[in-house]
Order: structure tokens, then C-alpha cells, then sequence
């Protein structure tokens, strides 16, 4: 099974930052890999797919990159509804999901 | 637009059996890959279960295989997750989740809201 690990588990920042998403997983994914965001009470919204493909009225602050084994979720700048918990998921070997990285309002 | 509302989950005893269903609408059903995603209290997403087109080609992740089936009914535009053997790890949300193409389920690109599943005696 492929593992993969999001980095940091919690992150906290201000509208209007940068915040970079890690996800690594434990061998090569090629570029298998994609982002959800949750909020509470609501189900996974697709983001990214094949590592840097804009899901269909993902916002352009929102970018993915990375192949193999290491992938980065990138949100520009802050918007106040972007704070929610970010999930990867990778589809090379079965279908895993990441832990997950909370994103809080610092 | 494209919904899916899940329906059938409840409390149930240890042991016992469950049959969750997706009533899919606003897209051609029949023409996609469907999935069950589960996600247990305050934890992360677990994949469980991915049906082709035609509902002849299944995978399942190995903690429900041979206790969970999936299949759909393209004539009414449902798909199914039979479980049985319910223990207390399967006490979950369960979503069913639209692929964005046929083959196989890559990724969910709709997701439904999600039925509650309680395993407990």
C-alpha cells in the first residue's frame, strides 16, 4: 500500500499569505496524485488532479506540482474560505488518501 | 447539475448487514465509474470501493473485501454498497463519489453529502 504523508498536520496563517501543502508518498506515484478541500459538515470538493490540473472552477490561486514522490498544494493568497482541512490522494497502486493538513486562521 | 444523495445508513448491531444507496441524477449514470468513500469520526477519507460502467468490473480495499459488495442499476440510476460483518471499524460516513470518465475512478470529481453508518451494539 502506498502511504502518503501530509506535511504539516496543522498549518496557521492569515488572509492574503501563501500557504504551501506537502505530500509525499512512500514510493513513486507519477503524477497520480490529487487535492481535495472539506469543510465541516461538507463533503470533499475536488481541486487538483494529475498532480497540476485545475478541477473544473477550482480559482487560479489554487496550483499543484510535483511528480514521483513528492507534490506541493499551493494557495497564493489566502481567502477567508479557503481555511478547511486539504486532503491528497494518490491513484498509481489502489487509492490511498493522505492524513490530511488542517489550515487554520492564525 | 450533477447530485448524489445517499441514503440507508442507521445503527446497526455488530454482525449485522446494511445496504446504502446513491441516487444519482443531473448527469448520463450509466456512463461513468462510481466509488464509495468512507470517512470515520473526526478521522481522514478511506477509499472502499470502485464499480465500472457496466458493474462488471469491482475493486474493494482489503478491510471490506468479502464483507462489502458494490453494484449499480443503470436503469434507475443507483448505485449500492451491500454490507454485512459490520464491526465497530466500519462505523462511518460513507459518500458515493462520481468518476470524471468511464474506466475506472481516478478521482471524485462530485461527491455526495454522505450517509452515517453506526455500528454498535
Amino acid at each position: 500500500e502506498i502511504v502518503l504523508t501530509q506535511s504539516p498536520a496543522t498549518m496557521s496563517l492569515s488572509p492574503g499569505e501563501r500557504a504551501t501543502l506537502s505530500c509525499r508518498a512512500s514510493q513513486s506515484v507519477s503524477n497520480y496524485l490529487a487535492w481535495y478541500q472539506q469543510k465541516p459538515g461538507q463533503a470533499p470538493r475536488l481541486l487538483i488532479y494529475d498532480a497540476s490540473n485545475r478541477a473544473a472552477g477550482i480559482p487560479a490561486r489554487f496550483s499543484g506540482s510535483g511528480s514521483g514522490t513528492d507534490f506541493i498544494l499551493t494557495i497564493s493568497s489566502l481567502e477567508p474560505e479557503d481555511f478547511a482541512v486539504y486532503y491528497c490522494q494518490q491513484r498509481s497502486n489502489w487509492i490511498t488518501f493522505g492524513q490530511g493538513t488542517r489550515l487554520e486562521i492564525k | 447539475e450533477v447530485q448524489l444523495v445517499e441514503s440507508g445508513g442507521g445503527l446497526v448491531q455488530p454482525g449485522g448487514s446494511l445496504r446504502l444507496s446513491c441516487a444519482a441524477s443531473g448527469f448520463t449514470f450509466s456512463k461513468y465509474a462510481m466509488a464509495w468513500v468512507r470517512q470515520s469520526p473526526g478521522k481522514g477519507l478511506e477509499w472502499v470501493s470502485t464499480i465500472g460502467v457496466r458493474g462488471d468490473s469491482t475493486s474493494y480495499a482489503d478491510s471490506v473485501k468479502g464483507r462489502f459488495t458494490i453494484s449499480r442499476d443503470n436503469s434507475v440510476d443507483t448505485l449500492y454498497l451491500q454490507m454485512s460483518s459490520l464491526g465497530a471499524e466500519d462505523t462511518a460516513l460513507y459518500y458515493c463519489s462520481k468518476a470524471p470518465y468511464s474506466a475506472s475512478w481516478p478521482h471524485g470529481d462530485y461527491w455526495g453529502q454522505g450517509t452515517l453508518v453506526t455500528v454498535s451494539s
